[in-house]
Formats: structure tokens, C-alpha cells, sequence
């Protein structure tokens, strides 16, 4: 069936470095492509979101670009903080539906 | 702000028990939405609705039903718990379909 495919399932990054996660997805009509950060004890929240028809988007040190030809996209995270450690989920929209990737848990050490 | 509202975060039941997981949410969004979430399984679907009394199968909806009656609610129904209902569970809604999702804080459910 469709799915969705995340790398890496944990990435530890030192404070100031920068953090990349990708995602393939399978259903070459999917348009949408959000990422959700959750945190400990938290339901995910929607920090980023792209839409097909657009390449990159980027808000403050959070960046998504999209590569649909190659049906990939990632999120960049820049100068990692510790309080972007949490465990983020790409998503991509199947049959109006979203399908999630497993998961990545990122941790920043100070 | 859009607010889904799980009535419990943690649940703690006996196997073949019969539990009841409520969600509520506040923005009129027509679609609503049940996940578990498992370590290195990510999110699971087990059942969505885009309308008031209107429901339908996910990925892994065996073992679980759901109830929709007024448009705020959609409530997860577990009719005999096992212990490998053991689980995080997340409800979403949205406003359209396919759209950005809005979930709530989970509800972390243990069957012994």
C-alpha cells in the first residue's frame, strides 16, 4: 500500500549544528507535505507544511524542501537549540488522508 | 487557537474490559480522526470520519470501533480490551481533507 518513509529513526546533533531529515513517500499524486514535532507527554504539532506546486519554504531556522520528481522531501533545522529535541514526523497526503512516517528522535546536546 | 481536547491522558483497564476514549474538538472542523502510536511504528490510523454519524476503516481498525454522533465528538470504543491494545492514543481534526491536522495531547492507555 502507500506509504511513507523517514531517515534517520534518531539523530543526535550538538547545540549550533545543523539537523536534516528526510522522507520519501510512494503516491506520486500526493500535493501535501506537512512536519509535526512532538514533544514528551505532547500530541504532535504542525511546525512546517509545503505544498507541491512550491520547491522550499522556510520559517526562521526551519527550511522543507520537496523534490517531487524523486517523490522526497526533508526538513532542516538550523542552529539546533535543545529545545528542538523532540521526535518529528514527516507526513504526506494520500487519498485525503495523511500517511506518517515512523518517527525521528532528535536530540541536541548542549 | 483550534483546541482537541482528549478526556484522559492516562487510562489504566482490565483485559476485556470495554473502554471508552473521547474526543472533543472546538473549530467545527468536519473531519476527525483516531491514531495509536507505538515506538518505531509511528502513526497508525484506525479509524476517521469526515462527517456526523459518517465513519470509516483505517489501517489497523480490528479490535476497535467509533461513535460520531454530534460533530465535536468522535469517541474510540475498545469493545473487549486485550493487552495489545497497550498504546498511545492521538485524536486529530481538520478542516479539510488531507489538510494540516490539529491533535490533541493523547491519551495513554495500558491494558493488564
Amino acid at each position: 500500500g502507500e506509504n511513507v518513509e523517514q531517515h534517520p529513526s534518531t539523530l543526535s546533533v550538538q547545540e549550533g549544528d545543523s539537523a536534516v531529515i528526510k522522507c520519501t513517500y510512494s503516491d506520486s499524486a500526493s500535493n501535501y507535505f506537512p512536519w509535526y514535532k512532538q514533544e514528551l507527554g505532547k500530541g504532535p504539532q504542525l511546525i512546517i507544511d509545503i505544498r507541491s506546486n512550491v520547491g522550499e519554504k522556510k520559517d526562521q531556522r526551519i527550511a522543507v524542501t520537496l523534490n517531487k520528481t524523486a517523490k522526497h522531501f526533508s526538513l532542516h533545522i538550523t542552529e539546533t537549540q535543545p529545545e528542538d529535541s523532540a521526535v518529528y514526523f514527516c507526513a504526506a497526503s494520500i487519498s485525503d488522508k495523511l500517511i506518517f512516517g515512523t518517527g525521528t528522535r532528535l536530540q541536541v546536546f548542549p | 487557537d483550534v483546541k482537541v481536547t482528549q478526556s484522559s491522558r492516562y487510562l489504566v483497564k482490565r483485559t476485556g474490559e470495554k473502554v471508552f476514549l473521547e474526543c472533543v474538538q472546538d473549530m467545527d472542523h468536519e473531519n476527525m480522526f483516531w491514531y495509536r502510536q507505538d515506538p518505531g511504528l509511528g502513526l497508525r490510523l484506525i479509524y476517521f470520519s469526515y462527517d456526523v454519524k459518517m465513519k470509516e476503516k483505517g489501517d489497523i481498525p480490528e479490535g476497535y470501533s467509533v461513535s460520531r454522533e454530534k460533530k465535536e465528538r468522535f469517541s474510540l470504543i475498545l469493545e473487549s480490551a486485550s493487552t495489545n491494545q497497550t498504546s498511545m492514543y492521538l485524536c486529530a481534526s481538520s478542516t479539510g481533507r488531507g489538510l494540516g491536522y490539529t491533535f490533541g495531547s493523547g491519551t495513554r492507555l495500558t491494558v493488564v
